[in-house]
C-alpha cells in the first residue's frame, strides 16, 4: 500500500533553469496539495488540485510557478527561471475526498537547491 | 495565520506518557482539530483528528475540552522515535482545503 510518492527527492538547479517536481498521490486519492517549507520556517500551502482542475492556488506565487494534475499521471509543480529564494523543501499531500474530515497524507518531499 | 498556540518545546522521558497541549480559543462552529508531526525534515505525518469527542488510534489519543478551546495530544509511551515537531491545526469547515501550519512544538524524548 504505497504512500504518496515524490520525485526527485533532491534537485539542484542553476539560477534561470526550470524545476519540475512530480507527485504521485496515494492509490484512490484524487485530491493533491502542494506545500513549501523554506529553511527554518513552517510549511506554507501553495495549491490544491483535483484531477484536471486547480481548486485553490491562493498560496502560489503569481509568477514563474504553475501546477497541474492531469487525468493520467502524476501532479507536476513547475518553477520557471528559478532563483535562490526558491530553494526549499516542497511537499505534496493527497487525500481521498474533499472536506475537513479527510486527512491529508504527505510525501517525503523534494529538496530544491538553486545555485 | 494559525489559530492555535503551542509551547515552543517540551521534553519527555522515554517510556513515559507525553502530553502535548494546544490552545485554540477562537475555534468556532464545526472546525476540526488536527495533529501532525514532522520528524527531522521528513514529510509531515498525520497523527489524529477530532471534532468534539475524544479520539484514540494506534498512535495517540486526542482529548478535547468540553468548550473545545483547548486539546491535548497524548503519546502513551513515548519512544526516541517520537522526537519531532508537533503541529496542532484547526481546520476550517468547508471552503479552503488547506492546512495552516504554525510553528509547532518541538518534543524531545530523552533516554
Amino acid at each position: 500500500n504505497a504512500g504518496v510518492m515524490q520525485n526527485p527527492r533532491h534537485l539542484v538547479r542553476r539560477r534561470g533553469q526550470e524545476a519540475r517536481l512530480r507527485c504521485s498521490p496515494m492509490k484512490g486519492h484524487s485530491h493533491v496539495y502542494w506545500y513549501r517549507q523554506l529553511p527554518e520556517e513552517g510549511l506554507k500551502f501553495m495549491v490544491y488540485l483535483q484531477k484536471e482542475n486547480i481548486i485553490d492556488e491562493s498560496g502560489m506565487p503569481k509568477e514563474r510557478f504553475s501546477a497541474e494534475f492531469p487525468k493520467e499521471g502524476p501532479s507536476i509543480l513547475r518553477i520557471q527561471q528559478v532563483v535562490r529564494g526558491d530553494s526549499a523543501a516542497y511537499f505534496c499531500a493527497s487525500s481521498w475526498g474533499q472536506g475537513d474530515i479527510y486527512e491529508q497524507y504527505f510525501g517525503p518531499g523534494t529538496r530544491l537547491t538553486v545555485t | 495565520d494559525a489559530k492555535t498556540t503551542q509551547p515552543t518545546s517540551m521534553d519527555c522521558a522515554e517510556g513515559r506518557a507525553a502530553n502535548l497541549p494546544c490552545n485554540h480559543s477562537t475555534i468556532s462552529g464545526n472546525e476540526y482539530v488536527y495533529w501532525y508531526r514532522q520528524i527531522h525534515s521528513q514529510g509531515p505525518q498525520y497523527i489524529i483528528h477530532g471534532l468534539k469527542n475524544n479520539e484514540t488510534n494506534e498512535m495517540a489519543s486526542l482529548i478535547i475540552t468540553e468548550d473545545r478551546k483547548s486539546s491535548t495530544l497524548i503519546l502513551p509511551h513515548a519512544t526516541l522515535r517520537d522526537t519531532a515537531v508537533y503541529y496542532c491545526i484547526v481546520r476550517p469547515q468547508g471552503g479552503s482545503e488547506k492546512l495552516v501550519f504554525g510553528k509547532g512544538m518541538k518534543l524531545t524524548v530523552n533516554p
